[in-house]
Parts: structure tokens; C-alpha cells; sequence
């Protein structure tokens, strides 16, 4: 239902660039639409979300570089996060919150940062 | 910023046996806002309880979870071989929206 897709590589001090497509849901319906990311062999770290009206929420520690948009015609959503160095080097995964859980997510994309 | 500390951090057992996995919050949590995911390798998280205790679609009464306040914990009463994994408690409502506890990885002693 939520698949995403991008570069798997990325130059530092670029740009992150994902999609996620969704499919058997709308994006307008009542789910907030986020992106979480994976270092490898870590933890997991919520960067943001967005809701169909263009509301959203965002990590602060991320806050400056990360930009989250929704496609309502392609019903898709996205994610930029800009400045990036090795540490930006992540399994990332979409996943859609309903109330205060995340029970549907994408198979995750690896983003590796490096020249 | 409310940081989740699951314990302990590793975790070994055997089929058959009880696990007991905590999460404890720097700050209260509103029990509707706690839940708990399972992670095999290579694969993404799958949601267990929610709500600090409600059970997702799908999920086995073997899982269960409680608590309340700042002291979470998830229960698997008979553990089956394909229970092993990494475990991860996640909060929402203080800033950060989310976070997630760092992990308790279930093994097969």
C-alpha cells in the first residue's frame, strides 16, 4: 500500500529527494502521511509528517533542512531533506499514523550519502 | 524532549519461556499514545499494541501490553520461534510528535 522510491545515493551537501505512492487509501483521508528513517543497525527516528490540507509536523533536529509535500492528484507525498552528510545515511521508510500509531509502512529505500 | 528507555537492551530466551520487555519514559505519556512494534531483519516494523495495551489486527494473545504513566512494558507469555526480534516502544505527543525507545532485541539463548 505504500511504496517508496528515489535515488539510492547521494552526494554530501545535496539534496534527499524520496516519493512515496500510496495505494487503497486516499491521501485525503483522516492519517497523517510521515517519513521515518533507519541508520543501519540503529534505531529508529521520526523526521515528519503531513496531513492531506498541507498541515505538518517535523523532528526539530531536522526541522531547518526537511521539507514534506503531498500530491493529492498522484496521490503520493514526499520528502527533501537538504545539507546532507553521512549521517543522513538511513533505511527510510513511508508510513501513514492513524490516531497515534503507524500501522501500515512502505518496505523501505536505502539512501546512502557518499561522494 | 521525552526519550523512551527500553530495557534490557538484549534480551535472551527460550521458546516456550515469558519474555518481559520495558519501556520507560523520561516524562509521562498518556497510555493512549504508547505502542509497541516488532522488527525481523530486513523487513519494517509491525505494529503490535497500541494504546498501551490494544492489540492490532492480526496480533496473537500471546502479546500483551501495559502500564501507564512513565513505566511500559510488553508481555509475551509463550514465546514462539518466530517472536525473535527487535522490540520498539514509541510515544506520541511530546516533543519530538514521536519517538521511539532504542530497541530490545530478542534472541534465542
Amino acid at each position: 500500500q505504500l511504496q517508496e522510491s528515489g535515488p539510492g545515493l547521494v552526494k554530501p551537501s545535496g539534496t534527499l529527494s524520496l516519493t512515496c505512492a500510496v495505494s487503497g487509501v486516499s491521501l485525503s483521508s483522516n492519517d497523517w502521511w510521515s517519513w521515518i528513517r533507519q541508520p543501519p543497525g540503529k534505531g529508529l527516528e521520526w523526521i515528519g509528517e503531513i496531513y492531506h490540507n498541507w498541515s505538518s509536523n517535523y523532528n526539530a533536529s531536522l526541522r531547518s533542512r526537511v521539507t514534506i509535500s503531498v500530491d493529492k492528484s498522484k496521490n503520493q507525498f514526499s520528502l527533501k531533506l537538504s545539507s546532507v552528510t553521512a549521517a543522513d545515511t538511513a533505511l527510510y521508510y513511508c508510513a501513514n499514523r492513524r490516531g497515534y500509531s503507524y500501522a501500515t509502512w512502505g518496505q523501505g529505500t536505502l539512501v546512502t550519502v557518499s561522494s | 524532549e521525552v526519550v523512551l528507555t527500553q530495557s534490557p537492551g538484549t534480551l535472551s530466551l527460550s521458546p516456550g519461556e515469558r519474555a518481559t520487555l520495558s519501556c520507560r519514559a523520561s516524562q509521562s505519556v498518556s497510555s493512549n499514545y504508547l505502542a509497541w512494534y516488532q522488527q525481523k531483519p530486513g523487513q519494517a516494523p509491525r505494529l503490535l499494541i497500541y494504546g498501551a495495551s490494544t492489540r492490532a489486527t492480526g496480533i496473537p494473545d500471546r502479546f500483551s501490553g501495559s502500564g501507564s504513566a512513565t513505566d511500559f512494558t510488553l508481555t509475551i507469555s509463550r514465546l514462539e520461534p518466530e517472536d525473535f526480534a527487535v522490540y520498539y516502544c514509541q510515544q506520541y505527543g511530546r516533543s519530538p510528535l514521536i519517538t521511539f525507545g532504542q530497541g530490545t532485541r530478542l534472541e534465542i539463548k
